[in-house]
């Protein structure tokens, strides 16, 4: 079956401008994260949504990142006035909300901020 | 916030070697994940430990959770040049649905 899906694949943006990434996750997995992931180092916990519950926030860097979850199934991460720093693939993850379940990736977005 | 210790950072094996990564915890989990990276993709799982002493494996891996669940490591037997990647573990405390993931463990196969 089909897996989690990221898009776009790759995105270079001039710093400043706003940025949207994409995530398609696994049909039937109600649970969905963000990580961030730097060059060369491991994953960063951005958001966390889970059904209609109130998302888990505490990982968002700064108030330039914001997401969305509409239907419960689709998500979008923005990250507005984009910085260098924010360079780094983004990657999303869903599971299924069960006793064992693991997290399963897409591909991720690999965000260059010139 | 809390932290997984994962060692080595890199290793540098000749192929055919064994090869052996650990990952250490001030916390207790209950729960252990194995998780390999290849370039331009995401993690995929490798191996999923749920009991304390808890040893598996799946074909060359083999994984086991610590018996104080504040460790687990991660063996790669006769390795191969496919096995070239950055391995992560993730653990998982209580019923969290974060996980907590270390830094990784590059794995180079010298030609």
């Amino acid at each position: 079956g089909a897996g989690v899906s990221q898009s776009p694949s790759n995105k270079v943006t001039e710093k400043g401008k706003d940025v949207e990434l994409r995530c398609d996750p696994i049909s039937g997995h109600t649970a969905l994260y963000w990580y961030r992931q730097s060059l060369g180092q491991g994953l960063e916990f951005l958001i966390y949504f889970q059904g209609n519950s109130a998302p888990d926030k505490s990982g968002l860097p700064s108030d330039r990142f914001s997401a969305e979850r509409t239907g419960g199934s689709v998500s979008t991460l923005t990250i507005q006035r984009t910085q260098q720093e924010d360079s780094a693939v983004y990657l999303c993850a869903s599971r299924e909300v069960a006793p064992n379940q693991p997290q399963h990736f897409g591909d991720g977005t690999r965000l260059s901020i010139l | 916030g809390q932290q997984l210790n994962q060692s080595p950072q890199s290793m540098f094996i000749q192929e055919g070697e064994d090869v052996s990564m650990n990952c250490t915890s001030s916390s207790i989990f209950n729960t252990w994940l194995w998780y390999k990276q290849d370039p331009g993709e995401g993690p995929v799982l490798l191996i999923a430990l749920y009991k304390a002493g808890e040893l598996t494996s799946n074909g060359r891996l083999t994984a086991q959770f610590g018996i104080t669940r504040k460790d687990s490591f991660l063996n790669i037997s006769a390795s191969i040049p496919s096995d070239v990647g950055i391995y992560f573990c993730a653990g998982r405390m209580d019923s969290n649905y974060q996980l907590i993931w270390g830094a990784g463990t590059k794995l180079i196969i010298k030609p």
